[in-house]
C-alpha cells in the first residue's frame, strides 16, 4: 500500500544551524510534492511544492530537494531560528483528487 | 485573504449524539477534504469531495459521512458519536490537483477539537 514516513522524533538543532527533514514515500510516483508548516493548535500552512523534473526549490532560508529514483525528498531551513520551530509535513500527491500527508516532524530550534 | 472558516473552536458531545461539523470556503475551489489529527498519528484523510455533491472516501471514513450540497460548504457528519472520535478535525480546500494546475495548494481552516464524552 500508498506509504508516506517522515521521522516521527523530534528534531532539536541549535540557532544558527540547518535543519534537514526527510520524507520518504512508497509504492506510488508523485508528480509533486508539497511541505506544509503546523503550529501548535493551527492548521497546516503551505510552504512550498516542487514538481518531479525540479531536483531543488528554494525560497528565502527554505530548500527542497526531490529524488524520484530514491523517492525521497529533503527540506532544509538554513540559518535556522526559533520562530522555526513547528511540525513540519510533507504531501506527495497521488494522482488524484485525494490530498495526503505524511505524519509530520517536530523540529525544535534552541536559542 | 483567503479563508477557510470551521464553524466551531472548541465543541463537546456525548456518546451516541450526532454532530455536525461545518466547513466553508470563499475561494471557488472544487476541493474539499476533512481530516483528524491525533498525536503521533499524524493528519488523516477522512471524506474528501472535488465537485458538488460527489465524494469520495478517504483511509478512515468508517463512522462519519459527508454532505456537500454548495460548492462552498463542505459538512463532516457523525451519526452516532463514539468516544474514539475524540480528536482534532481539520477542513481544507484547494483547486483541482491535476497535471495542469502545478501550483494548487491546499488552504486549512483553524480547526475543531472535539471531545465527545
Amino acid at each position: 500500500s500508498q506509504k508516506i514516513e517522515q521521522n516521527s522524533e523530534a528534531l532539536n538543532i541549535q540557532e544558527g544551524k540547518t535543519a534537514t527533514l526527510t520524507c520518504n514515500y512508497t509504492n506510488y510516483s508523485p508528480a509533486y510534492l508539497q511541505w506544509y508548516r503546523q503550529d501548535p493548535g493551527r492548521g497546516p500552512v503551505f510552504l512550498l511544492l516542487i514538481r518531479e523534473n525540479e531536483k531543488e526549490k528554494r525560497k528565502e532560508r527554505l530548500k527542497v530537494t526531490f529524488d524520484t529514483t530514491l523517492k525521497q525528498s529533503l527540506f532544509h531551513i538554513t540559518a535556522s531560528q526559533p520562530a522555526d520551530s513547528a511540525t513540519y509535513l510533507c504531501a506527495p500527491w497521488t494522482g488524484f483528487q485525494k490530498l495526503v500527508f505524511g505524519t509530520g516532524t517536530r523540529l525544535l530550534v534552541s536559542p | 485573504d483567503v479563508k477557510v472558516t470551521q464553524s466551531s473552536r472548541y465543541l463537546v458531545k456525548r456518546t451516541g449524539e450526532k454532530v455536525f461539523l461545518e466547513c466553508v470556503q470563499d475561494m471557488d475551489h472544487e476541493n474539499m477534504f476533512w481530516y483528524r489529527q491525533d498525536p503521533g498519528l499524524g493528519l488523516r484523510l477522512i471524506y474528501f469531495s472535488y465537485d458538488v455533491k460527489m465524494k469520495e472516501k478517504g483511509d478512515i471514513p468508517e463512522g462519519y459521512s459527508v454532505s456537500r450540497e454548495k460548492k462552498e460548504r463542505f459538512s463532516l457528519i457523525l451519526e452516532s458519536a463514539s468516544t474514539n472520535q475524540t480528536s482534532m478535525y481539520l477542513c481544507a480546500s484547494s483547486p483541482p490537483l491535476t497535471g495542469a494546475s502545478m501550483n494548487t495548494e491546499a488552504f486549512f481552516g483553524q480547526g475543531t477539537r472535539l471531545t465527545v464524552v
